[in-house]
């Protein structure tokens, strides 16, 4: 089956210009979580949600960024006022399971952002 | 410091030789240990998942925990140029286990 999808894929923006970035979620799941990745490191968790449910957003950097999954399915990330340090991978990741203990997550391929 | 590190590499290795990865950690709490391969423009992929301390072997792949040391490992036996990759480990069992803790990953080229 088709495994979690985002879109675009690659995104330049004018610093300062607002962006939102899209996943898709495998069908059926239950979790979704975003993360960012900079160049050279780790994933690091953005945010989680439980269906619509934003259960805990303690990694989102700043107010400028936020995130809805309204109908608990397909969510967007959205990034105002954009800064050159937001330049990065966005993933998403995706399971079947409530989050409440670790399940295997299943990331999509990412949104590679850069602001200039 | 980082709660997750990780010896960013590069590393290359001959193919059919052993690729040996490892990660320290910090917080005691952690219970679940992972490694995640990710090839180049790609997302993280689980290779393997520890629940506390001990040994997991699957295939050419061995996974090893020493919560004492603080300490895990990946081994990668008869490695191939399709192994080459971003080795990342990631580790979770705070009070919210969902909540992943990545290393900054080791970058692997197995040379044919």
């Amino acid at each position: 089956g088709a495994g979690v999808s985002q879109s675009p894929r690659y995104k330049v923006a004018k610093r300062g210009q607002d962006v939102a970035l899209r996943c898709d979620p495998i069908s059926g799941h239950v979790s979704l979580f975003w993360y960012q990745q900079a160049l050279g490191q780790g994933p690091e968790f953005l945010t989680y949600f439980q269906n619509e449910a934003q259960l805990d957003k303690s990694g989102l950097p700043s107010d400028r960024f936020f995130a809805e999954r309204p109908e608990g399915s397909v969510s967007t990330l959205k990034i105002q006022r954009t800064q050159q340090e937001d330049s990065a991978v966005y993933l998403c990741a995706s399971s079947p399971y409530t989050g409440l203990t670790y399940n295997e997550q299943f990331f999509g391929p990412g949104t590679r952002l850069t602001v200039l | 410091q980082k709660e997750v590190e990780q010896d960013p590499g590069p590393l290359s290795v001959p193919e059919g030789a052993i690729v040996s990865l490892n990660c320290t950690y910090s917080n005691s709490a952690f219970q679940y240990f992972m490694w995640y391969r990710q090839y180049s423009r790609k997302g993280p992929e689980l290779l393997m998942y520890t629940y506390s301390s001990g040994n997991k072997e699957d295939g050419r792949f061995t996974a090893q925990v020493d919560k004492s040391s603080k300490y895990i490992s990946l081994f990668i036996r008869d490695s191939q140029p399709s192994d080459s990759a971003t080795y990342l480990c990631a580790m979770s069992g705070r009070s919210n286990d969902y909540k992943l803790s990545f290393g900054a990953g080791t970058t692997v080229t197995v040379r044919a």
